[in-house]
């Protein structure tokens, strides 16, 4: 069964340090790995998609990195506007373009 | 990049009647749009997938009777739900994509919206 799992469920940061969330599928012929951004009471917001393994995305204090087995989102020198959940989700090989979520990780950036 | 919008953002209603939530894809075609309800704390669930012009896909689990979807244009996807009751209550969120499957495919989601049936 195609699964996509999500760790720490929750991290509390000081503003600045450094830190990584983790994403580890079991999604039957990945055909791209997502990651959004979610904030309390709105839809998720697209941040990278990832293919390959190997493959490294960045966009600001964020890096997305992809193994054959799980994914990376690095957080540089966070701050408290970076505090929201983050969602993984895999796409499987079957063409119906269905995301398998992850349960989130919840960050905190306190000042 | 790639905007979804929903209307209504937040609906009350009472038990018994049907609500419409209308999800438009604003600058990009969308050929398959999906429908999700979240619950609190908790992550996305997929309730239906709908290709224009084609009757949606239903996940295991979700009544097609009572979640009924329209996706009439490649813009527009509409999901009413029949006979509110207050289990109903939830955030509904819908995503939209151009393609199907394809690499390059992105789910783009909109803002959601607040479902209260008393």
């Amino acid at each position: 069964e195609d699964q996509v799992t999500q760790s720490p469920e929750a991290l509390r940061l000081q503003e600045g340090e450094s830190s990584s969330l983790n994403c580890s599928y079991t999604v039957s012929g990945l055909r791209g790995l997502f990651w959004y951004r979610q904030d309390p009471g709105k839809g998720p917001e697209f941040l990278f998609t990832l293919y390959s393994a190997g493959e490294e995305k960045e966009k600001e204090r964020l890096k997305a990195t992809l193994t054959k087995k799980e994914s990376f989102l690095h957080i540089t020198a966070p701050k408290p506007e970076d505090s929201a959940t983050y969602l993984c989700a895999g796409r499987a090989s079957s063409n119906t373009g269905k995301l398998i979520f992850g349960q989130g990780t919840t960050l905190q950036v306190k000042p | 990049g790639a905007v979804v919008s929903q209307h209504p953002s937040r609906v009350i209603c009472k038990s018994g009647t049907s609500v419409k939530i209308e999800c438009r894809s604003l600058d990009f075609q969308a050929t398959t749009m999906f429908w999700y309800r979240q619950f609190p704390k908790q992550s996305l669930m997929l309730m239906a997938t709908s290709n224009e012009g084609s009757k949606a896909t239903y996940e295991q689990g979700v009544e097609k009777d009572k979640f009924l979807i329209n996706h009439a244009s490649l813009t527009l996807s509409t999901l009413t739900v029949t006979s509110a009751h207050p289990e109903d209550s939830s955030f509904y969120i819908c995503s939209a994509s151009e393609t199907a499957g394809g690499r390059g495919d992105t789910q783009y989601f909109g803002p959601g919206t607040r479902l209260t049936v008393l």
